[in-house]
């Protein structure tokens, strides 16, 4: 079993759409839990950080589920411009960083 | 642009030669960071620094593979023997103490071998 583990995706979604994604890792006692965005090609640039008590970012809500080990990262209103994979990173409790290979999403017009 | 640059983009080298790739990171962060990653998959780390200080290595870097950070300032990459299967983008990021502080990418560099 992988450490982090994404749905790889494509999710194709319809433009104005509400869409979901779930992380989920196998450390229990991971200890910080972040969401990043990658365009085709291009680096990957952190998104969002990711709480115990959730947090909301505009259109993007990130919530933490310690007992079911996963979290999710919800995008409201799809953009075009959404368009990107997502990848998932734990901190695990031996101070590595644990990616996630990453859900891809494609928004249509 | 004052983010972390990494030189060459590209690479495209034969098997069994040496490759060097270049890293200069924001110029205030402590630590720097070396991932590789194939199509498909996330970055895989390979190591970090804090300053000059290598503190990890992951044991997906073979005897190959050298890092270093001579002044805590930029940090080379370096594979010896290259081998068809080194092949991926390597990314560099850079950040600031802890963890769990944002991490900052490079552009990467691109490696083919032939």
């Amino acid at each position: 079993r992988k450490e982090v583990e994404q749905d790889p995706g494509p999710f194709n979604v319809p433009e104005g759409a509400t869409v979901a994604f779930n992380c989920t890792y196998s450390n229990s006692a991971s200890q910080s839990f972040f969401w990043y965005r990658q365009d085709c090609r291009k680096e990957p640039k952190l998104l969002m950080s990711v709480y115990s008590s959730g947090n909301e970012d505009g259109r993007f809500t990130a919530q933490l589920n310690r007992a079911s080990q996963y979290i999710s990262l919800l995008i409201r209103d799809s953009k075009l411009s959404d368009s990107a994979t997502y990848l998932c990173v734990v901190l695990d409790s031996n101070y590595q960083l644990i990616w996630g290979a990453g859900t891809k999403l494609i928004i249509k017009p | 642009d004052t983010g972390v640059s990494q030189n060459p983009r590209h690479k495209i080298t034969k098997r069994g030669q040496n490759v060097t790739f270049r890293c200069d990171p924001i110029s205030e962060h402590n630590r720097l960071y070396w991932y590789r990653q194939t199509l498909g998959q996330g970055p895989e780390f390979l190591t970090y620094f804090q300053n000059e200080a290598q503190l990890e290595k992951s044991r997906l870097l073979s005897d190959r593979f050298s890092a270093e950070r001579p002044k805590g300032s930029f940090s080379t990459l370096e594979i010896q023997r290259t081998e068809q299967g080194d092949s991926a983008m390597y990314l560099c990021a850079s950040s600031s103490e802890g963890w769990e502080d944002t991490q900052y990418f490079g552009p990467g560099t691109r490696l083919t071998v032939l």
